[in-house]
């Protein structure tokens, strides 16, 4: 069936350096990617997404890559700030059901002073 | 900005108990869910409904009901409250784009629940 995996599931970097999270779908399918973060005692917000029809995009430090031939998408932090700290979520959404917005199990990001 | 709100930010319940929370959206949204986050576990999908008074079970609908009785409001309802039941629950809605979801989901703040 349809799977989204998150890796990896903990993640600290020292201030300034950069952060890595990746993610491996399954459902061809889909064609809209985004990234959730969550901070604590918040609900999960998205901070960026990416369509299919794209392989990168940027917004400031944060960046998503796409690569759907293998069907993997990444999100990139540069220049780690404390209140990056955070868990965050990738998702997959497929078609005509809501069962299939599927999610990572979450990359908890400790940002290191 | 989308705005999703949970009426309640912490609960405490006794086992046994009928629970309610509460969710509300201002955005006109046909879509709304309800999902639970465990520790390990990510988030999992309870109930959703895509309409006024549909519904639909999602992936761990034991023990739960929904009701949606006006387009801005989804209900999860807990008939009877368990230790099991303990857990962060979140609200969410989305605008569905035709034939697929393309756009994100906006989330509530949660609700923590904890049923002794």
């Amino acid at each position: 069936g349809e799977n989204v995996e998150q890796h990896p599931s903990t993640l600290s970097v020292q201030e300034g350096d950069s952060a890595v999270i990746k993610c491996t779908y399954s459902d061809s399918a889909s064609n809209y990617f985004p990234w959730y973060k969550q901070e604590l005692g918040k609900g999960p917000q998205l901070i960026i997404d990416i369509r299919s029809n794209v392989g990168e995009k940027k917004d400031q430090r944060i960046a998503v890559t796409l690569n759907k031939t293998a069907k993997h998408f990444s999100l990139h932090i540069t220049e780690t700030q404390p209140e990056d700290s955070a868990v965050y979520f990738c998702a997959a959404p497929g078609y005509s059901s809501a069962s299939k917005i599927i999610f990572g199990s979450g990359t908890r990001l400790s940002i290191r002073p | 900005d989308v705005k999703v709100t949970q009426s309640s930010r912490y609960l405490v319940k006794r086992t046994g108990e009928k629970v309610f929370l509460e969710c509300v959206q201002d955005m006109d949204h046909e879509n709304m869910f309800w999902y639970r986050q465990d520790p390990g576990l990510g988030l999992r999908l309870i109930y959703f409904s895509y309409d006024v008074k549909m519904k639909e079970k999602g992936d761990i609908p034991e023990g739960y009901s929904v009701s949606r009785e006006k387009k801005e409001r989804f209900s999860l309802i807990l008939e009877s409250a368990s230790t099991n039941q303990t857990s962060m629950y979140l609200c969410a809605s989305i605008q569905f784009g035709g034939s697929a979801y393309n756009s994100p989901l906006h989330f509530g703040n949660g609700t923590r629940l904890t049923v002794t």
